[in-house]
């Protein structure tokens, strides 16, 4: 498994402003994912994050929204930009270790827009 | 029909008892199995990882795939008030890695009375 950390466990920000999340690993891992999870709602997956490239976005989800960074093997981050209360929401980082293992998840940022 | 069918419970047993979870799909493609436990204010945590049919089992946690009914059940033995928590089952048709995805239920909030 890995040690994933994400930074913050929570936030409050007002309407119109953008937070970036970010995600540290504590070993390389072969891919990182963005996921968000809404009461009573399954896990939602946002994007793919690809080092080096852009992300691979999942129906309904947006690079002007989310944009995402994956600058190495290790680390990325999310920001979810120009926020509104629908916003609000959990959002997870997940991980892939070595391909075709099961996911294993950050404790996620609880993000709530006023 | 959604791909999966998770009843979101809660579900409330006294300490001790055997606990069933189940999960119901609609995609004979999918192969792989998963449950994860998440508690309160924290990330999902991979618990149980199935491939095809069959039971597995992990100390007092049996995971079952019955791929002719498309059901898949998580069984705890002797309970725990520690086992107090969200289960979500996931599922996927092949290993993950590329553009596969993983479908995930909506999660059932378990507790275990002392």
């Amino acid at each position: 498994s890995a040690v994933i950390s994400q930074k913050p466990s929570r936030d409050i920000c007002q309407r119109g402003t953008s937070l970036t999340i970010q995600c540290q690993v504590d070993s390389q891992v072969t891919m990182m994912f963005w996921y968000r999870q809404q009461p009573g709602q399954s896990l939602t997956l946002i994007a793919t994050a690809n080092q080096g490239s852009e992300a691979t976005y999942e129906s309904g989800f947006v690079i002007d929204k989310f944009p995402i960074s994956r600058p190495n093997l290790t680390f990325s981050t999310l920001t979810v930009s120009n926020m509104s209360p629908e916003d609000s929401s959990i959002y997870l980082c997940s991980v892939e270790v070595s391909t075709g293992s099961p996911l294993h998840f950050g404790n996620g940022t609880r993000l709530t827009v006023t | 029909q959604k791909e999966v069918e998770q009843d979101p419970g809660p579900l409330s047993v006294p300490e001790g008892a055997i606990v069933s979870l189940n999960c119901t799909y609609s995609n004979s493609a999918f192969q792989y199995f998963m449950w994860y436990r998440q508690y309160s204010r924290k990330g999902p945590e991979l618990l149980m990882y199935t491939y095809s049919s069959g039971n597995k089992e992990d100390g007092r946690f049996t995971a079952q795939v019955d791929k002719s009914s498309k059901y898949i059940s998580l069984f705890i033995r002797d309970s725990q008030p520690s086992d107090s928590a969200t289960y979500l089952c996931a599922m996927s048709a092949s290993p993950l890695g590329g553009s596969e995805k993983l479908v995930f239920g909506k999660g059932t909030k378990l507790t275990v009375n002392p």
